[in-house]
C-alpha cells in the first residue's frame, strides 16, 4: 500500500490566516491526489482533484499543487467555516489511502 | 438531485451479522462504482473498497478483505457493506461514496451521510 504523510496533523490558525497542509506519498503518484475538508458530524467533501483542480462550487481561496511525492493545500485567507479536518487521498494505485488528517482550530 | 441514501445507525453486539444499505439516486446506478470508507470514532478514513454494480466487479483493500462483503443490487439501485460477525473493533461510522467518473479511482464527489454502527455486549 501507498503510504500518505500529512503534516502538521493539527494547527492553530486565525481567521484571515494562510494556511498550508503537506502530504506526501510513500512513491511517485503522479498527480493522482485528491483533498477532502470534513467537519464534525458531517460526511467528507472533496475540495481538490487530481492535485490542482478546484472541485466546482469550491471558494477559490482553496489550492493545491504538487506531484510525485510531494504536495500542497493552501488556503489563502481563512473564513470562520474552514475550521475542520482535511485529507489527501492517493489513487494511483488500489487501495487508495488517506492520510491521516490535519485538523485547523481556531 | 445525485444522492447517496444510507439506512440508519445499527447497535449490535459480538458475533451477530450485520448488512448496512446505500441507495443510489438521480443518476445511472449501474454505470458509476460504489465505495465505502471505515471512520472509527475520533480517527481518520479508511478506504475500504468498491463495487461496480454494473457487473459487481468488486475490490477490496487488503486491510479488509475477508473481514467484510460489498454487493449490489442493481435492480433496487442499492450498494452494501455486511459483516457475518461483527467485533467490538467494528464500531465505526460507514460512509458510502461515488467517484465523479466511471472509473474506480475517480475522487468521491459523491457522498452518503453515513451509518453508525455500535458492536457492544
Amino acid at each position: 500500500d501507498i503510504q500518505m504523510t500529512q503534516s502538521p496533523s493539527s494547527l492553530s490558525a486565525s481567521v484571515g490566516d494562510r494556511v498550508t497542509i503537506t502530504c506526501q506519498a510513500s512513491q511517485d503518484i503522479s498527480n493522482y491526489l485528491n483533498w477532502y475538508q470534513q467537519k464534525p458530524g458531517k460526511a467528507p467533501k472533496l475540495l481538490i482533484y487530481d492535485a490542482s483542480n478546484l472541485e466546482t462550487g469550491v471558494p477559490s481561496r482553496f489550492s493545491g499543487s504538487g506531484s510525485g511525492t510531494d504536495f500542497t493545500f493552501t488556503i489563502s485567507s481563512l473564513q470562520p467555516e474552514d475550521f475542520a479536518t482535511y485529507y489527501c487521498q492517493q489513487y494511483d494505485n488500489l487501495p487508495p489511502s488517506f492520510g491521516q488528517g490535519t485538523k485547523l482550530e481556531i | 438531485e445525485v444522492q447517496l441514501v444510507q439506512s440508519g445507525a445499527e447497535v449490535k453486539k459480538p458475533g451477530e451479522s450485520l448488512k448496512i444499505s446505500c441507495k443510489g439516486s438521480g443518476y445511472s446506478f449501474t454505470s458509476y462504482w460504489i465505495g465505502w470508507v471505515r471512520q472509527m470514532p475520533g480517527k481518520g478514513l479508511e478506504w475500504m473498497g468498491i463495487i461496480y454494480p454494473g457487473d459487481s466487479d468488486t475490490r477490496y483493500s487488503p486491510s479488509f478483505q475477508g473481514q467484510v462483503t460489498i454487493s449490489a443490487d442493481k435492480s433496487i439501485s442499492t450498494a452494501y457493506l455486511q459483516w457475518s460477525s461483527l467485533k467490538a473493533s467494528d464500531t465505526a461510522m460507514y460512509y458510502c461514496a461515488r467517484p465523479s467518473g466511471h472509473g474506480w479511482y475517480h475522487a468521491f464527489d459523491i457522498w452518503g451521510q453515513g451509518t453508525m454502527v455500535t458492536v457492544s455486549s
